[in-house]
């Protein structure tokens, strides 16, 4: 089975400018969750997806944003671009919301640099 | 409110000893506790999990990780460090169904030396 794959891989930006990230869960999986990592805040919630419907969001600007489709891929969106946006952003899929006892599997992630 | 501290952000061995890498948690509820591993360039892979039942949990790679209660603690371990073994490693609780979220330590970098 296919693991969760994020597209692309790397990319630049430079400030004020907008960028879409993709992710497609595992087979099977109805959740979908963002996580951006940095250097110095370390791994941080974005928002959680579940049957298109987004049940929960982190402490980020309204500039993020995200949706989630039908075939349960899902895509965030940051506007307005800002240099500390700099970051890895990491999808995980799970089968069922909330990811506690069910694990979240995670993709490779998503390199943004924003110049 | 929970929150997860790794207790130092690099920790060295050498090939063959022991690799003891500390997390402690608080929670107000049952925790469900995670360690990930993350190699360069990579995402997070899961190596174990505790949700309930058995306080001693193993997982992939040989590491096997202990809750105690008592301490609020999670420790990870693995007998013998691989030099593959060297990555990053976060520990994480899960905040509850109301967030959806995993709350993360800052990671603790683990270097194995020949």
């Amino acid at each position: 089975k296919a693991g969760v794959t994020q597209t692309p891989r790397y990319l630049i930006k430079t400030r004020g400018q907008q960028v879409t990230l993709s992710c497609s869960p595992i087979s099977g999986h109805r959740s979908v969750s963002w996580y951006q990592q940095t250097p110095g805040q370390g791994l941080q919630f974005l928002f959680e997806y579940f049957s298109e419907t987004q049940r929960n969001k982190g402490n980020f600007p309204g500039r993020f944003s995200g949706r989630q489709f039908s075939n349960s891929r899902s895509e965030m969106n940051v506007s307005t671009l800002e240099l500390g946006d700099s970051a890895l952003y990491l999808c995980a899929s799970s089968l069922v919301p909330g990811g506690g006892t069910d694990t979240q599997y995670f993709g490779p992630g998503t390199r943004l640099t924003v110049l | 409110a929970q929150s997860v501290t790794q207790l130092g952000s690099h920790v060295s061995v050498s090939e063959g000893a022991l690799v003891l890498l500390r997390c402690n948690y608080s929670s107000s509820v049952p925790p469900y506790l995670f360690w990930y591993v993350q190699y360069p360039n990579q995402g997070l892979q899961l190596l174990l999990k505790y949700t309930t039942g058995a306080t001693l949990v193993k997982g992939i790679n040989g590491f096997e990780a202990e809750f105690k209660k008592s301490e609020t603690s999670f420790h990870l371990t693995k007998p013998s460090a691989h030099m593959s073994d060297a990555a990053e490693y976060f520990c994480a609780v899960f905040a509850g169904s109301n967030t959806g979220k995993l709350i993360f330590g800052q990671g603790t970098t683990l270097q194995v030396k020949p």
